[in-house]
């Protein structure tokens, strides 16, 4: 089974100060992960992925994350926020081991909400 | 070009009317998805389509009614919808249906069942 946790409903940050908004996953298998963000009234749109390979993933728009295999994590980051990144996050899991309950259906979190202040 | 469009943006029907939602990709890519999202919610997976054969039904009710017409095009019918029904319909696609591939969405129609 794959399951996801975003543990925070919300983040807020200065503009100008480095952001994180933080995920955790549970897979049997091999995790594969994806971060998207959401703008108001807007679809979900992709921003980076972890499939294999270097732990630090960059991705659109300067975001950057880091998978943590020991601790299960794959926090989203970027070095210095700005407002207009005021959004909704989902970080969302794959489970790559299709038989102990794995799936090729994504498991969304529940959703960040980044707010930057001007 | 990687968008994924959705028509129409807005739908409002009332619960004895039939509609439908339409998606197009131009992408190639082989799998396509619904998702129904209520307000600051993560999207909820409806039907997956791969190589335009309907590959995942979370068991949603009869009254949502996927198709496939071909590879670039997926459409949603509604008939009989209640209140509660009343969501973001998303469409997705990705190259393939598989662990690896990132999903593209489309901006979405706002329904709401009167």
């Amino acid at each position: 089974a794959q399951s996801v946790a975003q543990p925070e409903d919300q983040v807020n940050v200065a503009e100008g100060n480095p952001l994180t908004v933080k995920c955790t996953y549970s897979v049997s298998g091999n995790p594969y992960l994806f971060w998207y963000v959401q703008y108001p009234n807007r679809g979900l749109q992709f921003l980076l992925k972890y499939i294999t390979g270097d732990n630090l993933v960059k991705g659109s728009y300067g975001f950057e994350a880091e998978f943590n295999k020991s601790q299960t994590s794959f926090h989203l980051k970027k070095p210095s926020a700005l407002v207009s990144d005021s959004a909704l996050y989902f970080c969302a899991v794959r489970d790559g081991e299709l038989l102990s309950g794995g799936s090729y259906i994504p498991t969304f979190g529940r959703g960040t909400s980044l707010i930057v202040h001007p | 070009d990687t968008e994924v469009t959705q028509t129409p943006k807005h739908l409002v029907m009332g619960m004895t009317n039939k509609k439908s939602l339409k998606c197009e990709q131009h992408m190639g890519h082989r799998a396509m998805y619904w998702y129904k999202q209520k307000a600051k919610k993560p999207p909820e997976l409806m039907f997956v389509y791969s190589y335009e054969k309907l590959s995942i039904n979370e068991s949603v009710p009869s009254r949502f009614s996927p198709e496939c017409p071909n590879s670039s095009l997926l459409n949603l019918h509604l008939h009989a919808l209640q209140p509660e029904d009343s969501a973001l319909y998303l469409c997705a696609s990705s190259q393939e249906y598989s662990v690896s591939y990132e999903q593209y969405f489309g901006p979405g129609t706002r329904l709401t069942v009167t």
